[in-house]
C-alpha cells in the first residue's frame, strides 16, 4: 500500500534554533518527493522537489535530503523564524507509466511546527 | 507571482444539494488537480485533468463528482448530491508540466448541513 509517514507529529522550537523533520514512504514506483509548507487556512506551497537521483536540495534556509534506497527524506530548517510556524507536508509522487510525466501524489499528515520567540 | 484562485472561500450547502466549486488555474499551466482535506486529516488526491479529460482519479472520486473546464480559464468541481461526509476543504492546483511542483489555491471550505 502506498503510504507516507511523517514524524514528529508536532514540534515546538525556539526562534533561531534548527530542526529536522522526517518522512518515510512506501510509494512505488517512485517518481519524486516534495516538501510543502501549509500555513493555517492556506493552500500548500512547494518548498523542494527531488527526483530519484538527487540526494540534497536547498531552498534558502530549507534543506531536504532523500535516500531512495531506504525510502526516507528529511527537511532541515536552519535558524528558524516565527514565520516558519506551519504544517510541513511530505508528498511523494508515484510514476504513472514509462515516459509519463504525470504522477499521483500521496500526502503525509504533516508535522506541525511551532516557533516560539 | 501568478496564483491559483478559488471561489467561494466558504460554501454552506444542505445535504442532497448540488454544489460547484470554482478554480482559476495559472494561465499557462496545462495540468489541473482537485484535492480535499477533511478537518484534521491529510490531504487526499481526487482527480487530475489534462488535455480536456481526466487523467487519473482516486477511489474517492465516484459518480457524484465531476470536473469540467468550461472555458479557457475556469476549472470546476461539481458534487451532485452532497453528503455530510463531503464536508472538507477542497484545494485546486495546477502545474505547467505533470511532474513539476503544483501551485495550490487557498481552498474552498465546504460545509454540508
Amino acid at each position: 500500500k502506498n503510504q507516507v509517514e511523517q514524524s514528529p507529529q508536532s514540534l515546538i522550537i525556539l526562534e533561531g534554533k534548527n530542526c529536522t523533520l522526517q518522512c518515510n514512504y512506501t510509494v512505488s514506483p517512485f517518481s519524486n518527493l516534495r516538501w510543502y509548507k501549509q500555513d493555517t487556512g492556506r493552500g500548500p506551497v512547494s518548498l523542494t522537489i527531488m527526483t530519484f537521483s538527487e540526494n540534497t536540495k536547498s531552498n534558502g534556509r530549507y534543506t531536504a535530503t532523500l535516500d531512495a534506497d531506504t525510502k526516507q527524506s528529511s527537511l532541515h530548517i536552519t535558524a528558524s523564524q516565527l514565520s516558519d510556524s506551519a504544517s510541513y507536508i511530505c508528498v511523494v509522487s508515484a510514476r504513472r507509466g514509462r515516459g509519463s510525466t504525470l504522477g499521483r501524489l500521496y500526502f503525509g499528515r504533516g508535522t506541525q511546527l511551532t516557533v516560539w520567540p | 507571482e501568478p496564483e491559483v484562485t478559488q471561489t467561494p472561500s466558504h460554501q454552506v450547502t444542505q445535504m442532497g444539494q448540488e454544489v460547484i466549486l470554482r478554480c482559476v488555474p495559472i494561465s499557462n499551466h496545462l495540468y489541473f488537480y482537485w484535492y480535499r482535506q477533511i478537518l484534521g486529516q491529510k490531504v487526499e488526491f481526487l482527480v487530475s485533468f489534462y488535455n480536456n479529460e481526466i487523467s487519473e482519479k482516486s477511489e474517492i472520486f465516484d459518480d457524484q463528482f465531476s470536473v469540467e473546464r468550461p472555458d479557457g480559464s475556469n476549472f470546476t468541481l461539481k458534487i451532485r448530491s452532497t453528503k455530510l461526509e463531503d464536508s472538507a476543504m477542497y484545494f485546486c492546483a495546477s502545474s505547467r508540466i505533470g511532474n513539476q511542483p503544483q501551485h495550490f489555491g487557498d481552498g474552498t471550505r465546504l460545509s454540508i448541513l
